[in-house]
């Protein structure tokens, strides 16, 4: 079946240092989703990617996909201590008329103040 | 804005037992899901629901697993004997109209299933 993976499993930064995330599917994706859950939390959705090379900014949070739509990345700049939790991507992968989320281990983000 | 609202927050059940969870979608998604999450780990698609009937499951949604929607509002997911590996954090999420794959899907506080 589909997989979808992302590394760094976890990542500690000094508060102000840039984070990324990177996100790698085994299959194309008619799109990618990305969910940040904060300890104790449920997954809030963030954003999606839907076109070939699509680049998405939200404040200091730049989404990127890939070309080839396998691959995505999550880039934070500039990290404060709010940013702290744990970034999923998902991608689709229902057959048919609807679909299901596939989602990646996800990344846990510590960020030291 | 509206909320997937999720009842029981917590759950404790003697393995064996039948326990039902609860949900509220969005009141005017008509795509429903569940979803686990076991402690530390990734979150997992149990089943999507559509037109009162369901339109995909996974491994995991074997025949201990049941879902329905009793009425217009509420969709529950039922676990006839439960194990002790059915412990996790379930969340129900709920999309909107246009039954493609671009719809954004909104989840629930979940419930924290506890297995004794």
């Amino acid at each position: 079946g589909q997989q979808v993976m992302q590394i760094p499993q976890y990542q500690h930064v000094q508060e102000g240092e840039d984070f990324t995330t990177y996100c790698n599917s085994s299959t194309t994706l008619s799109n990618i989703q990305w969910y940040k859950q904060r300890p104790g939390g449920h997954p809030v959705f963030l954003i999606q990617l839907v076109k070939s090379g699509e680049v998405k900014k939200q404040k200091r949070l730049t989404f990127q996909f890939g070309e080839a739509k396998k691959n995505s990345s999550l880039h934070i700049t500039a990290t404060q201590t709010t940013d702290v939790g744990t970034y999923f991507c998902a991608g689709p992968t229902g057959g048919g008329s609807n679909y299901k989320l596939t989602f990646g281990k996800g990344t846990l983000l510590t960020v030291n103040p | 804005e509206p909320e997937v609202t999720q009842t029981p927050s917590h759950q404790v059940t003697q393995m064996g037992q039948e326990v039902i969870l609860r949900c509220v979608p969005i009141s005017n998604h008509l795509y429903f899901y569940w979803y686990r999450q076991i402690l530390g780990q990734k979150v997992e698609f149990l089943v999507s629901f559509y037109n009162n009937e369901i339109s995909e499951k996974s491994e995991i949604f074997d025949d201990q697993f049941s879902v329905e929607r009793p009425d217009g509002s509420n969709f529950t997911l039922k676990i006839r004997s439960t194990k002790l590996e059915d412990s996790a954090m379930y969340f129900c999420a709920s999309s909107g109209a246009g039954w493609d794959s671009n719809q954004p899907q909104h989840f629930g506080d979940g419930t924290r299933l506890s297995i004794l």
